[in-house]
């Protein structure tokens, strides 16, 4: 299936670093969004992105929405313990259909 | 006020069977979206239902069917199960369906076939 290119697939980093993953795809989104996912739960949304060269932020998150359409990226500075989890990006093309493209994700581990 | 529920959680079957998963969009929610999840990978889009009318299909087979209820809670049907099957299957509700409304998911559940 159709997927976007996601990375890094894993990061291991120590408790307050900044942390710094992108998307990016071969076709066009009007839409992209930032999950993330914990063990045993579904993914939940962090951010979402509706125009291109939009920059968003919530909280520590900071995501973008690239001028191309075809790629963003998600940075969380000063990371913390509960930032553990793996990190998708998704893409929407809505074509009548509210279709989700997610990329592979991205693995946060955090050392204390 | 509960979010999106999914039944059950955990599910042990045989291949060549088949099996129902159920959904429970959000209060007032009248679209639902099913996604499969293999271990290791991005959730991939099944189906998209809105007001108990199909709006989109991934790249399933036909043994992948679904429906949705007046109540917009939601069905996924798999016929003929096969080992690569096995995964999670997620439910995502959304008010409207369309572009400008965001999807909400569900916890999941966990399909394995032996």
């Amino acid at each position: 299936g159709q997927q976007l290119n996601q990375s890094p697939q894993s990061m291991f980093i120590q408790e307050g670093e900044d942390v710094s993953m992108n998307c990016t795809s071969s076709s066009i989104f009007n839409t992209w969004l930032w999950y993330k996912q914990e063990p045993g739960e579904g993914p939940v949304l962090l951010i979402a992105l509706y125009k291109a060269g939009e920059l968003t932020s919530n909280g520590r998150l900071t995501a973008q929405f690239g001028i191309t359409r075809k790629d963003s990226f998600l940075n969380i500075s000063a990371s913390i313990p509960s930032d553990v989890g793996i990190y998708f990006c998704a893409g929407r093309d809505f074509q009548g259909a509210q279709k989700l493209v997610f990329g592979q994700g991205t693995r946060l581990t955090i050392n204390p | 006020d509960a979010g999106v529920t999914q039944s059950p959680t955990h599910l042990i079957k045989t291949r060549g069977q088949h099996v129902t998963l159920r959904c429970s969009p959000i209060s007032g929610h009248k679209s639902v979206s099913w996604y499969q999840q293999v271990l290791g990978q991005g959730p991939q889009f099944i189906f998209q239902y809105y007001e108990k009318e199909e709006r989109g299909r991934g790249n399933f087979p036909d043994r992948f069917s679904a429906r949705q209820f007046p109540n917009y809670s939601s069905e996924l049907n798999v016929n003929a199960l096969l080992l690569g099957d096995s995964a999670l299957y997620l439910c995502a509700s959304s008010y409207t369906g369309t572009e400008d409304t965001e999807a909400f998911f569900g916890q999941g559940t966990r399909l394995t076939v032996v």
